[in-house]
């Protein structure tokens, strides 16, 4: 069956260090892979997009990784801050017109000072 | 403000009930999706429109479920009868189709609790 999933449920990481978050998903084909922020009682934000034919994209201190052999996406924070704190989801683009996005089910960064 | 807005954004409603949400999107943003969103959950796919044309529904979508807009610009979700499951938050989201990111704007999203 389809699955995404990402990393562990809750991350708590120190300021200053370097945040990773990992998706992985299986028995997907995505176009491109997208990155999400969300805080408490929000939508979510857009991030960053990394399409199948590329391996990496920075933008700031965020940076992405995508590896369609290992069907999995890495997401970097740099430097980060307290106010990185949030969940960031990653969700799968289809290659079909209809370009459904699937979500996964998202990690929770806490940035502690 | 030029965002995506909801309303309401939040509400109670006993079981049985019929309760129904609005989306205004982004004005000049052609595609428009609904999402469900449990806690700890990702949002999860609806259904969505190009302009005022339904393209795609989701499987997990009951009939209980119709979504609707009329003239490509706002939007309306209702359920009908509605149950304890379907408490969640329901996101909207928008975008222009041929922006090259694909980027989605989601709304604050409508908080349904059904007692």
């Amino acid at each position: 069956s389809q699955k995404i999933e990402q990393n562990s449920e809750a991350l708590n990481i120190q300021e200053g260090k370097t945040a990773t978050l990992t998706c992985n998903y299986t028995n997907y084909s995505p176009a491109y892979l997208q990155w999400y922020r969300q805080d408490p009682g929000r939508g979510p934000v857009f991030l960053l997009l990394i399409r199948e034919n590329e391996k990496e994209k920075r933008k700031e201190r965020l940076k992405v990784t995508f590896d369609t052999t290992l069907k999995q996406s890495l997401f970097h924070i740099t430097a980060s801050q307290p106010a990185d704190s949030a969940t960031y989801l990653c969700a799968l683009g289809r290659r079909a017109y209809g370009q459904n996005f699937v979500f996964g089910p998202g990690t929770r960064l806490s940035v502690l000072p | 403000d030029t965002g995506v807005s909801q309303d309401p954004r939040h509400k109670i409603t006993k079981r049985g009930q019929n309760v129904t949400f609005r989306c205004d999107p982004i004005s000049e943003h052609n595609r428009l999706y609904w999402y469900r969103q449990t806690l700890g959950q990702g949002p999860e796919f609806l259904t969505y429109f190009q302009n005022e044309a339904q393209l795609e529904k989701s499987r997990l979508l009951s009939d209980r479920f119709s979504a609707e807009r009329p003239k490509g610009s706002f939007s309306t979700l209702e359920i009908q009868r509605t149950e304890q499951g379907d408490s969640a938050m329901y996101l909207c989201a928008s975008r222009f189709v041929d922006r090259d990111d694909n980027e989605q704007f989601f709304g604050p999203g409508t908080r349904l609790t059904v007692l």
